[in-house]
C-alpha cells in the first residue's frame, strides 16, 4: 500500500502569499497524483490531474507539480476564497490511498 | 455538470449493515464513468472503500473487502454502498464519488454514518 504523508497539516496565510502543500509518496506512483479542494459544507473540487494538470475551470494561481514521489500543490497570490481542506490522492495502485490533508486558513 | 448526492441511515446499530445510496444527476449514470464511496472517520484522513468501473467490476479496499458491496442500479440513476458487520470503527463521513477514470472527478457532500446501539 502506498502511503501518502501530506504537509503541513494546517497553514495560515496571508491575501496575495503563495503557498506550497507537499504530498510524498512512500512508493514511485508516476504521475497518478490528484489534488482537491473541501470547503466546509461543499463538495470537494478537483483542482490537479497527473501531478501537473490545471483541471479546466480552476484558476491559474494553482499549480502542480512533481513526479514519482514528490508533488506539490502551489497557489500563487492566494485569496480569501481559498480557505480550505486541501488533499491529495494517488491513483496508482490498490488501494487508492489519500494524504491526510491540510487545512489552509487565510487571514 | 454530474451532481451526485448521498442518502441513507445516519445511525445504524452495531453488527447491521450500512446501506447508502448515491443519487447521480442527469443521464451520467449510463455515461461510462467508474463510480465511488470513499470515507473519513473522526479526526483522520480520507479511506477509499472501492469503486465500481464502467465494465461492472468492481475493486475494494482489501481492509473492507470481505465487508463492502457496491453496485449499480441505472433504472434509478443510483449507485449504492453495503457494508456488513459493522462496528464504532465504521463511524464516519460517507462520500461518493464519479469519474470518467477512477472515480474521483465529481465527489457529494457526504453523510454521517454513526454506529451506535
Amino acid at each position: 500500500e502506498t502511503t501518502l504523508t501530506q504537509s503541513p497539516a494546517f497553514m495560515s496565510a496571508t491575501p496575495g502569499d503563495k503557498v506550497n502543500i507537499s504530498c510524498k509518496a512512500s512508493q514511485d506512483i508516476d504521475h497518478d497524483l490528484n489534488w482537491y479542494q473541501r470547503k466546509p459544507g461543499e463538495r470537494a473540487i478537483f483542482i490537479i490531474q497527473e501531478g501537473t494538470t490545471l483541471v479546466p475551470g480552476i484558476p491559474p494561481r494553482f499549480s502542480g507539480s512533481g513526479y514519482g514521489t514528490d508533488f506539490t500543490l502551489t497557489i500563487n497570490n492566494i485569496e480569501s476564497e481559498d480557505a480550505a481542506y486541501y488533499f491529495c490522492l494517488q491513483h496508482d495502485n490498490f488501494p487508492y490511498t489519500f494524504g491526510q490533508g491540510t487545512k489552509l486558513e487565510i487571514k | 455538470q454530474l451532481q451526485l448526492q448521498e442518502s441513507g441511515s445516519g445511525l445504524v446499530k452495531p453488527s447491521q449493515t450500512l446501506s447508502l445510496t448515491c443519487a447521480v444527476s442527469g443521464d451520467y449514470i449510463n455515461s461510462g464513468y467508474s463510480w465511488s464511496w470513499i470515507r473519513q472517520s473522526p479526526g483522520k484522513g480520507l479511506d477509499w472503500i472501492g469503486y465500481i468501473i464502467r465494465s461492472g467490476n468492481t475493486y475494494y479496499n482489501p481492509s473492507l473487502k470481505s465487508r463492502v458491496t457496491i453496485s449499480v442500479d441505472r433504472s434509478k440513476k443510483q449507485f449504492s454502498l453495503k457494508v456488513t458487520s459493522v462496528t464504532a470503527a465504521d463511524t464516519a463521513v460517507y462520500y461518493c464519488a464519479g469519474g470518467i477514470d477512477y472515480g474521483f472527478d465529481y465527489w457529494g457532500q457526504g453523510i454521517l454514518v454513526t454506529v451506535s446501539s
